[in-house]
C-alpha cells in the first residue's frame, strides 16, 4: 500500500465560504479520487482526476461547485465551493495503485471532516 | 447500475468469537472485484479483503475470510477469533472491470455495518 495524507484533517467552516483540501501520496499513481461520506451514511464518489486532464464527475456533482486539481502524480485537491450546512461530511480521497490495471484496489486516505455553520 | 446492499445496520460479538457480515450485490457484469473495507473510529478507510469475480476460491486474510457465492449475487464476510480493535463500521464494495482490463474506477458502497465487539 502506500502513504496517503490529506490536509486539513478537520475544519469548522461559515456558510457561503470555500474550502480546499489537499491529498499526498508517496508514489507516483495514475487515477486518484475523491469521495464524500455524509453524516451516518455510506461514500459517494464525487469525481475522479487523472494527471493532465479535466476531472470526471459523477451524477450530482458538478465542477463550478467541487473544482479540482491534478497537477501531478502525487498530488491533488478538492475545493468545496460556497458551503452551506449540506456539505457537512467527511471527504475522503483514494487512490489506485496499480493504476489503471485490471486487478486495482483503491487506498484511501484519513478524510477531512469538514462542519459548516 | 451497480447496487450493494448490507441488511445488518448494527452486529455485536463477543471477544474470541465469531461473527458474518452479510453482502449482496446486484449487477449484469461479469468482470468485477469485490472488497471489505472497515472504517474504525478514526474514520480511515483500511482495506480487509478483496475478491476477483472470476475466482471460485474464497479469499482469506488471516482471521479474516470471505464466502463468495456467484450465482446468488452474496459475498460475506466472516470474521474469527474476533478481537477488540475489530470494533468498526464495516463497508461492502464492488468495483466493474471493462473488457479492456482497466477498471472504470468507481466503487459502489453499501450503507455498512456497525460491527462492535465486546470484552
Amino acid at each position: 500500500s502506500a502513504v496517503i495524507s490529506q490536509k486539513p484533517s478537520r475544519d469548522i467552516c461559515q456558510r457561503g465560504t470555500s474550502l480546499t483540501i489537499q491529498c499526498q501520496v508517496d508514489s507516483q499513481v495514475t487515477m486518484m479520487f475523491w469521495y464524500r461520506q455524509q453524516p451516518g451514511q455510506s461514500l459517494t464518489l464525487i469525481a475522479t482526476a487523472n494527471q493532465g486532464s479535466e476531472a470526471t464527475y459523477e451524477s450530482g456533482f458538478v465542477i463550478d461547485k467541487f473544482p479540482i486539481s491534478r497537477p501531478n502524480l502525487t498530488f491533488s485537491t478538492l475545493t468545496v465551493s460556497n458551503m452551506s450546512p449540506e456539505d457537512s461530511s467527511i471527504y475522503l480521497c483514494s487512490v489506485d495503485l496499480q493504476g489503471g490495471k485490471f486487478q486495482e484496489t483503491q487506498y484511501f486516505g484519513p478524510g477531512t471532516r469538514l462542519l459548516v455553520l | 447500475a451497480q447496487t450493494v446492499t448490507q441488511s445488518q445496520p448494527e452486529m455485536s460479538v463477543q471477544e474470541a468469537e465469531t461473527v458474518t457480515l452479510s453482502c449482496t450485490y446486484d449487477t449484469s457484469e461479469n468482470n468485477y472485484y469485490l472488497f471489505w473495507y472497515k472504517q474504525p473510529p478514526s474514520r480511515q478507510m483500511i482495506l480487509v479483503i478483496r475478491q476477483e469475480a472470476y475466482k471460485q476460491q474464497n479469499a482469506t486474510e488471516n482471521r479474516f475470510s470471505v464466502n463468495f457465492q456467484k450465482a446468488a449475487k452474496s459475498f460475506s464476510l466472516k470474521i474469527s477469533d474476533s478481537q477488540l480493535g475489530d470494533t468498526a463500521m464495516y463497508f461492502c464494495a464492488f468495483i466493474v472491470g471493462n473488457a479492456g482490463g482497466t477498471s472504470y474506477g468507481k466503487l459502489t458502497f453499501g450503507q455498512g455495518t456497525i460491527l462492535t465487539v465486546h470484552p
